[in-house]
């Protein structure tokens, strides 16, 4: 079973431009989740998407990011326009739904921010 | 707001030592508590799952407790190999509504030298 695609993996942008990141979750995954990490810190939850309705959107910085997962597979995140403190790793996951479902987590995307 | 707290934030065993890693969160309204394993450039992988009504769980080499009144949760590996060098960490889902958002501590980087 093919697991959680992300790109790109890595991506190095000025600060005030746009950047946007890819995940495809696994197969028959409803659910799925975008994190933020910062180096030294534990991922914190920016999204959460039940097929294409957002579920959980409270910690995401609306005035500069933005996500969509379009008929209810893939989705984008973007960064519009990026900040330094943006730099981390950006991380998706993808479940079942339901009250037990474990979530599978991509490889991630690092994001430098100059 | 909950906050979970991992210590110690580095620890380094020679092969063959039983450890243990502890993980504390602030508020004992649970409704789960997951231990994860990140190794560099990847994602996490889901290692045990307790949920608030449980004790422990336990798989293969690994044991995971939880003492929700107290706010506690610890992870003994035993008989360390340097496989298992990596970054572990805990994280609490606040409630059945919404246990996709892991709140994850700072993590324990783990060294098991040979």
């Amino acid at each position: 079973e093919a697991g959680v695609a992300q790109s790109p993996r890595y991506k190095i942008i000025e600060k005030r431009q746009s950047v946007a990141f890819w995940c495809n979750p696994i197969s028959g995954h409803a659910t799925l989740y975008w994190y933020q990490q910062i180096l030294g810190q534990g991922p914190k939850l920016l999204i959460q998407f039940q097929n294409n309705g957002v579920v959980d959107d409270s910690q995401l910085p609306k005035d500069r990011f933005s996500a969509e997962r379009l008929k209810g597979v893939d989705s984008t995140l973007k960064i519009q326009p990026a900040k330094l403190e943006d730099s981390a790793v950006y991380l998706c996951a993808s479940s079942l739904p339901g009250v037990l479902s474990e979530q599978f987590f991509g490889p991630g995307t690092r994001l430098t921010v100059l | 707001k909950q906050e979970v707290t991992q210590i110690p934030a580095a620890l380094s065993v020679p092969e063959g030592e039983n450890l243990v890693l502890n993980c504390s969160f602030t508020d004992s309204a649970i409704y789960n508590l997951q231990w994860f394993r990140q190794d560099p450039g990847k994602g996490l992988t889901s290692l045990l799952l307790i949920q608030s009504s449980q004790r422990e769980q336990t798989s293969g080499r690994l044991n995971a407790s939880l003492d929700k009144s107290s706010g506690r949760s610890t992870l003994y590996i035993a008989a360390s190999q340097p496989g298992d060098s990596a970054t572990y960490l805990c994280a609490v889902s606040p409630s059945r509504e919404s246990q996709g958002n892991l709140i994850f501590g700072k993590g324990t980087k783990l060294s098991v030298k040979p």
